[in-house]
């Protein structure tokens, strides 16, 4: 059965204190995998693509890696405006999938 | 990156009128688009699959008579959510889809809530 789990549900992190949101699928013929952030009343914001194992993207704070099972988003020294759920989902052409998302807290 | 607009942003109205939300692709075409709704702390739900010129893909447990999807255009989708009730309030979201890079982009939502 295709999906795609994010874990932990929620993270709360101090400001400035590096981690890594995890995004794994199991989806036949997989076309793109997605991040989004989504605050609290807003639709989801394009953050990046990844197309092939290995692939790496990056913006600010944010690093996106792709392997064949799974994709991590990396925070470097996250601020608290970083505050956001994270969502993932996967493309097999036909169909999205999606995340539940990660909730993350940064503390000032 | 694209922009995708939704019309109206926050929406009440009494319980057994209709809503339109308009949902626009602002700086590419969209052969397809998608109909979402989220509860509170909840991750998307999808309701529905728009294709341009034919007709809406429900998913299962969607009213499509309740739930009302026109895609006329490649650049516009309309939800219309007949005769609503108070469970009728949430927020719905919209994305289209760009082709090229095969990515969705989302609109900024719509919240609706029916007395």
């Amino acid at each position: 059965e295709d999906q795609v789990t994010q874990s932990p549900e929620a993270l709360r992190l101090q400001e400035g204190e590096s981690s890594s949101l995890n995004c794994s699928y199991t989806v036949s013929g997989l076309r793109g995998l997605f991040w989004y952030r989504q605050d609290p009343g807003k639709g989801p914001e394009f953050l990046f693509t990844l197309y092939s194992a290995g692939e790496e993207k990056e913006k600010e704070r944010l690093k996106a890696t792709l392997t064949k099972k799974e994709s991590f988003l990396h925070i470097t020294a996250p601020k608290p405006e970083d505050s956001a759920t994270y969502l993932c989902a996967s493309n097999t052409g036909n169909q999205f999938y999606f995340g539940t998302g990660t909730s993350l807290t940064v503390i000032p | 990156g694209a922009v995708v607009s939704q019309h109206p942003s926050r929406v009440i109205c009494k319980s057994g009128t209709s809503v339109k939300i308009e949902c626009r692709s602002l700086d590419f075409q969209a052969t397809t688009m998608f109909w979402y709704r989220q509860f509170p702390k909840k991750s998307l739900m999808l309701m529905a699959t728009s294709n341009e010129g034919s007709k809406a893909t429900y998913e299962q447990g969607v009213e499509k008579d309740k739930f009302l999807i026109n895609h006329a255009s490649l650049t516009l989708s309309t939800l219309t959510v007949t005769s609503a009730h108070p469970e009728d309030s949430s927020f719905y979201i919209c994305s289209a889809r760009d082709y090229v890079q095969e990515t969705q982009y989302f609109g900024p939502g719509t919240r609706l809530l029916v007395l």
